[in-house]
């Protein structure tokens, strides 16, 4: 059975703190996203990545920044958390070709107070 | 640039009715479209996923078709159940890249 995990379902934060959130997935997929998603916006790319240590900016990847060391690994960081942060966060991985789906965690609701 | 658009935002039926979403993309030169299902609060599971070469695809209830020349997709559920309210997403995946576009959902209720 296929399973993405992310550390934490629900986090709350403070203005300016640095902020981890993790995604392991079991798959041996190459590829690995983050979106968030927001009431009427929908869910939105922040940062992808198709390889171990390669990233790909996405639609909105201001204030955010990534790390992928091992291949099942990738972590959104928030360098500086504002309260337009608060969001559901959403990890996702894929393997190549247009035969693969794409798997989702169970999401992370941040809360940035 | 890929948009993605799924009419209606809501729908409310009654149990047993077989129903249909909708989901218009603007770009034709995709490598496959994927639905998925989403419980409040939760994650996104993946429903069936369409490649460029295909028509359609089953999946018990389920049934997704993709007209890739008119930039359309639907999802037939046969005989609906109340286990089925839930919000409904499409999401194209274009060119050579891996990711994929959503739309914003269709919000499904199945009343008793």
């Amino acid at each position: 059975d296929v399973k993405v995990t992310q550390s934490s379902r629900y986090l709350v934060k403070r203005t300016g703190e640095k902020v981890f959130l993790e995604c392991v997935q079991d798959m041996d997929h190459e590829n690995m996203f983050w979106y968030r998603q927001d009431p009427g916006l929908g869910l939105r790319l922040i940062y992808f990545s198709y390889d171990v240590k390669m990233k790909e900016k996405g639609d909105i990847p201001e204030g955010y920044s990534v790390s992928r060391e091992k291949k099942e690994r990738f972590s959104l960081i928030l360098e500086s958390a504002s309260t337009n942060q608060t969001s559901m966060y959403l990890c996702a991985s894929s393997g190549w070709g247009g035969a693969y789906e794409q798997y989702f965690g169970p999401g992370t609701r941040l809360t940035v107070t | 640039k890929q948009e993605v658009t799924q009419i209606p935002a809501a729908l409310s039926v009654p149990e047993g009715e077989n129903l249909v979403l909708n989901c218009s993309f603007t770009d034709s030169a995709i490598y496959n479209l994927q639905w998925f299902r989403q419980d409040p609060g939760k994650g996104l599971t993946s429903l069936l996923l369409i490649q460029s070469s295909q028509r359609e695809q089953t999946s018990g209830r389920l049934n997704a078709s993709l007209d890739k020349s008119s930039g359309r997709s639907t999802l037939y559920i046969a005989a609906s159940q109340p286990g089925d309210s839930a919000t409904y997403l499409c999401a194209a995946r274009g060119g050579t890249a891996s990711k994929l576009t959503f739309g914003t959902g269709t919000r499904l209720q199945v009343t008793l």
